[in-house]
């Protein structure tokens, strides 16, 4: 079956490190993204690509970083620069340029600072 | 900027109808979408409307939009408790950017 698979589902990290969440898409998707959800406020762009070897700052990009080799794999790494990292990350895609399709999302990935 | 607000919970008994709100700044918005996103888990699409439509039904889900007030609704017909869960709201708008609301819990009580 077609979607998006995110991985690990929980991760619990000490203060200082950095921790990659994976992404991986097997729907021919172009672009992709990534999302934090925290209680209440709904869900903030991190970061999203509409194509491979690119990417862009989403509204809350401070802290973190992704890169795009593939088509089919986003990942985003959390660094210790990421003041408030504990949250639930979710991944996403859409078949054609940003904005203009709907996004499928993956399960999510749920990081706890400890 | 561009906001999207919902209220945050909502309480129904099941069987009845659940009525969801949503209210957008955005002028330029081309599509709304209603998510739905089960405990622990990512979101699913619900449905969509485009700007120019005023509702939109599909089986149990009825969407209105008023454009001029800048107000979407999600009316769920005989909820059940498997319809529980957290609803939003998205605008898309002609920059091509999503902005959701913050989620509405929405809780089925037998």
């Amino acid at each position: 079956d077609g979607g998006i698979t995110q991985s690990p589902k929980y991760l619990f990290r000490k203060e200082g490190q950095n921790v990659t969440l994976s992404c991986e898409q097997n729907l021919n998707h172009d672009a992709m993204y990534w999302y934090r959800q925290d209680p209440g406020q709904g869900l903030r762009l991190i970061y999203y690509s509409q194509i491979v070897n690119d990417f862009q700052k989403g509204d809350i990009a401070e802290g973190y970083s992704v890169s795009r080799e593939k088509k089919e794999s986003f990942p985003l790494t959390v660094t210790s620069a990421q003041k408030n990292p504990t949250a639930f990350y979710l991944c996403a895609s859409s078949i054609g340029p940003v904005g203009a399709n709907v996004l499928t999302f993956g399960a999510g990935s749920r990081l706890t600072v400890l | 900027g561009e906001d999207v607000e919902q209220s945050l919970f909502l309480s129904v008994r099941e069987g009845d109808s659940s009525v969801i709100n949503c209210t957008y700044t955005d002028s330029s918005s081309t599509y709304l979408y209603w998510y739905k996103q089960e405990p622990g888990a990512g979101l699913q699409l619900l449905t969509y409307i485009f700007s120019n439509m005023d509702m939109k039904q599909d089986q149990r889900l009825t969407v209105l939009l008023n454009k001029k007030d800048k107000h979407l609704s999600l009316r769920i017909a005989d909820t059940q408790t498997g319809d529980s869960a957290i609803y939003f709201c998205a605008d898309h708008n002609q920059g091509g950017k999503l902005i959701f609301g913050q989620g509405t819990e929405l809780s089925v009580k037998p």
